[in-house]
């Protein structure tokens, strides 16, 4: 059965960090791309970054560039998101999700629960 | 860039009945990267179609997704109880992703 279990989120002042995580089981981490996505509360969803299976591509939304970094570690089955310089818009809960492809069709198939993240002094 | 505009906002159905979602896209894109999602309260979305027309594993085929031009349609063709959450429409476009704002599928 495929799990994502993402962590890391909680309460941080403006203007702070966090590095969320993702652990992944279940399936063969390395060979699948790999993506997180945020929900404001009350709000629809907003994709925030992809990385390919090797690291070898990494694609963010234009809004979350400079602030946002992806990246995986194999070896640990896990994803990672590095949120820097955060502002009270960044309130959200933050997914990560496996990319599915499939007769040239690109989807998330598998889903975590979410980490909440709440920027606020 | 490519906007999806989802419709309607909201939608007030009574189970049993047929719900008609739509999302444009703002330009010609292709039906292969198009995908719907179902969204209940304090949960993950959960896939529903890709390719604009294919069902993921397990759902229902109450389900269906249809395409013409720059239109895309997520059709349930009877609703059931727990049909009723919020419905996103997604895009894949030059290895980005572009969700639609999302249509709420209330009970009347």
């Amino acid at each position: 059965e495929v799990q994502l279990v993402e962590s890391g989120g909680g309460l941080v002042k403006p203007g702070g960090s966090l590095r969320l995580s993702c652990a992944a089981s279940g399936f063969p981490f390395n060979t699948y791309s790999m993506t997180w996505v945020r929900q404001a509360p009350g709000k629809g969803l907003e994709w925030v970054s992809s990385i390919s299976s090797s690291s070898d591509f990494i694609y963010s939304a234009d809004s979350m560039k400079g602030r946002f970094t992806i990246s995986r570690d194999n070896a640990k089955n896990s994803l990672y998101l590095q949120v820097n310089s955060l502002r009270a818009e960044d309130t959200a809960v933050y997914y990560c999700a496996r990319v599915d492809h499939y007769d040239s069709s690109w989807f998330f198939q598998h889903w975590g629960q979410g980490t909440l993240v709440t920027v606020s002094s | 860039e490519i906007v999806l505009t989802q419709s309607p906002g909201t939608l007030s159905l009574s189970p049993g009945e047929r719900a008609t979602l739509s999302c444009r896209a703002s330009q010609s894109v292709s039906s292969h990267y198009l995908a719907w999602y179902q969204q209940k309260p304090g949960q993950a979305p959960r896939l529903l179609i890709y390719g604009a027309s294919s069902r993921a594993t397990g759902i229902p085929d109450r389900f269906s997704g249809s395409e013409s031009g720059t239109d895309f349609t997520l059709t349930i063709s009877r609703l059931e109880p727990e049909d009723f959450a919020v419905y996103y429409c997604q895009l894949y476009v030059s290895s980005r992703y572009i969700f639609g704002q999302g249509t709420k599928l209330e009970i009347k």
